[in-house]
């Protein structure tokens, strides 16, 4: 296992309501990521996030916004959602560097309704 | 031209085949490379990073081709347990642009 973990595990929400998912990051990894994986898709590059600060952002409108929290955890947030926002969110954690590499928790599974 | 292209498949190949899965991207500068397996329903988990020498894992060979911008994936001796979804994935450098593909199925048949 990566050590990264994920919550909720499930969600299920009606168009036009607001999410928040939750990302812990692996001990010691200072960056997280957040992905979206639509069926039969690619993980598609939302953001990340690197001390606290948003380090790069994917092609996703501004109803996607993130925080992350001294001790490296993370939040996503998505309002106003849309029934194409159903998919796999899932969020890797890594350390700053030149070859970094990202490891990955279970994801969430959120379906709109 | 998308950013990193893969042949979404599906392989069918018969158990002890070699097997190779190749992966283009567009941006020149990219700076790391991996690649990822994804089993159905789960998250991705890396597989190996893919470095300019090449580098070898056991029954799995990855190389990097900088000059034509493709990075590919051999597995020897395929098992069953290898049937998933194997992920290039691609990393821009900068703003730390992380791309995925869209992923190759593989399926080993006994």
């Amino acid at each position: 296992e990566t050590g990264v973990t994920q919550s909720p595990t499930h969600l299920i929400k009606t168009r036009g309501q607001q999410v928040t998912l939750r990302c812990s990051s692996q001990s010691g990894h200072n960056t997280v990521s957040w992905y979206q994986q639509a069926l039969g898709q690619g993980p598609q590059f939302i953001f990340q996030y690197y001390r606290e600060e948003e380090n790069g952002r994917g092609n996703f409108p501004p109803r996607f916004s993130g925080l992350q929290f001294p001790n490296y955890s993370s939040e996503l947030n998505v309002n106003a959602l849309e029934l194409d926002d159903s998919a796999l969110y899932l969020c890797a954690s890594s350390v700053k560097g030149v070859q970094e590499t990202q490891y990955f928790g279970p994801g969430t599974r959120l379906l709109v309704l | 031209r998308k950013e990193v292209e893969q042949d979404p498949g599906p392989f069918n190949v018969p158990e002890g085949a070699t097997v190779a899965f190749n992966c283009t991207y567009s941006n020149s500068a990219s700076q790391s490379f991996f690649w990822y397996r994804q089993d159905c329903r789960k998250e991705p988990k890396l597989l190996m990073s893919v470095y300019s020498s090449g580098n070898e894992d056991g029954r799995f060979t990855a190389q990097l081709n900088r000059a034509s911008q493709y990075i590919s994936l051999l597995i020897r001796d395929s098992k069953l347990s290898d049937s998933a979804t194997y992920l290039c994935v691609v990393n821009g450098g900068g703003y730390q642009k992380v791309t995925f593909g869209i992923g190759t199925k593989l399926q080993v048949i006994p």
